[in-house]
């Protein structure tokens, strides 16, 4: 079975903190991603990595940053948490490979900023 | 760029009853469809995926989605709801030209009722 794990299901944290949320995938998959959850928005991809140390912008990075120095781990940063990043986040791995295109999740970590 | 929209933010169904989810895409060239649930608190579940071929594709649990390329939907069904199945669902959309990024709906609520 393909696991996504991420590092805490449930984290709470002060404004002006720094945060990191840790993914890691068992399927050597080359693509990663983070969305925010807000409820009546769907999924917003903040940030995705195709390789190691390679990254792209998603539709809302602002306040966000990543980190991919391996395949399998894949680190979100909120380098000064704010009350508007309260939010569920998901983390996802997908192979780019034909007939095998459907992303996989994690079971997400509910994060607050107070 | 791709979109995805559920007209939809909740569906309410008596148990034993057909249960539909609608979905409608747009995405340049030949898209990659999905469908995942979420239960609460946790992440997504892969639930089935149209790649190519027969436009009727069977997933877990029961549900099926229809394909329909002319009027760009791909419409999620279950024969009979159980009310097990009440839960969030997320259709989502995948260009096969990206680098493996998904564009998600906005999620539509289930309700199954006894």
């Amino acid at each position: 079975d393909v696991k996504v794990t991420q590092s805490s299901r449930y984290l709470v944290k002060r404004t002006g903190e720094k945060v990191f949320l840790e993914c890691v995938q068992d399927m050597d998959h080359e693509n990663m991603f983070w969305y925010r959850q807000d409820p009546g928005l769907g999924l917003r991809l903040i940030y995705f990595s195709y390789d190691v140390k390679m990254k792209e912008k998603g539709d809302i990075p602002e306040g966000y940053s990543v980190s991919r120095e391996k395949k399998e781990r894949f680190s979100l940063i909120l380098e000064s948490a704010s009350t508007n990043q309260t939010s569920m986040y998901l983390c996802a791995s997908t192979s780019p490979a034909e007939g095998r295109a459907e992303a996989f999740f994690g079971q997400g970590t509910r994060l607050t900023v107070v | 760029a791709q979109s995805v929209a559920q007209p939809e933010d909740q569906v309410n169904v008596a148990e034993g009853n057909p249960l539909t989810v609608k979905c409608t895409y747009s995405v340049s060239g030949n898209p990659y469809l999905f469908w995942y649930v979420q239960y609460p608190n946790r992440g997504l579940q892969f639930l089935l995926k149209y790649i190519t071929g027969d436009n009727l594709v069977k997933g877990s649990y029961g549900f099926e989605a229809e394909f329909n390329k002319s009027q760009t939907s791909f419409h999620l069904k279950k024969p009979s709801a159980l009310v097990s199945d009440s839960a969030l669902y997320f259709c989502a959309v995948r260009a096969t030209d990206s680098w493996g990024k998904f564009q998600f709906g906005a999620g539509t609520q289930v309700v199954v009722t006894p």
